[in-house]
């Protein structure tokens, strides 16, 4: 266990459908990262939050959102979803500056949509 | 803006045989790089981090700044090596924000 936990760990979806992604940080992690990993683009960073704000954006789509709450668990939010959105999602988390750094990464949530 | 190369995207190799995954960065000022591996699909796990001038699972990778690389080496693959590797840099842009970049990956395959 990395100590990130990602849910769920699969999900089966429509394509015009919503689905949520959830990640939960490594405890006393306060950056948390959204990571597309497919086939085609490989690992493709789409949003980052620090401690509830967001700090850089990636190759994010407008159908896609994100927030980071404050207990620091994050969701990712993917709307009128299509066939290409399918895709592992990974969620990271790295300590705040000072810390030794590093990411640490979650199982990931498979997303089909059919 | 720091990039990360990987001009691999797919490397077959022989059991015993040596590996080198090629990673190449761009970036002005002294980069933090990372090898990252991912067997199966499976999450992410930190391989190496250049700070730390370890070798696991027998790999190592020693950062060259005159050629702005980071391979990662192994002198005898292993069929259990076989799993996606990604390079990565890591740079602060700013305040308390810092990122880390991911090379595109390159596929390792040991065959037996």
């Amino acid at each position: 266990d990395s100590g990130v936990t990602q849910t769920p760990k699969h999900l089966i979806t429509a394509t015009g459908q919503r689905v949520t992604l959830r990640c939960s940080p490594r405890s006393g992690d306060l950056s948390v990262y959204w990571y597309q990993q497919s086939l085609d683009q490989g690992l493709q960073f789409l949003i980052q939050y620090y401690n509830g704000e967001e700090r850089a954006k990636g190759n994010i789509l407008e159908r896609f959102s994100a927030q980071q709450f404050p207990d620091l668990h994050s969701e990712l939010n993917l709307s009128s979803l299509e066939l290409g959105d399918s895709a592992l999602y990974f969620c990271a988390s790295s300590p705040p500056p000072g810390q030794p750094y590093g990411y640490t990464f979650g199982s990931g949530t498979r997303l089909t949509v059919v | 803006a720091q990039r990360v190369t990987q001009p691999e995207k797919l490397l077959s190799v022989f059991k015993g045989a040596p590996v080198e995954l090629k990673c190449n960065y761009s970036y002005s000022g002294s980069p933090e790089l990372f090898w990252y591996v991912q067997y199966s699909r499976q999450r992410l796990q930190l391989l190496l981090r250049h700070i730390s001038r370890e070798s696991i699972k027998g790999f190592t990778a020693d950062l060259n700044k005159g050629e702005t690389s980071f391979h990662l080496k192994k002198p005898f693959a292993q069929e259990e090596d076989s799993a996606m590797y990604y390079c990565a840099s890591f740079c602060f842009s700013g305040g308390s924000n810092y990122k880390l970049t991911f090379g595109k990956g390159t596929l390792l395959t040991v065959n037996p």
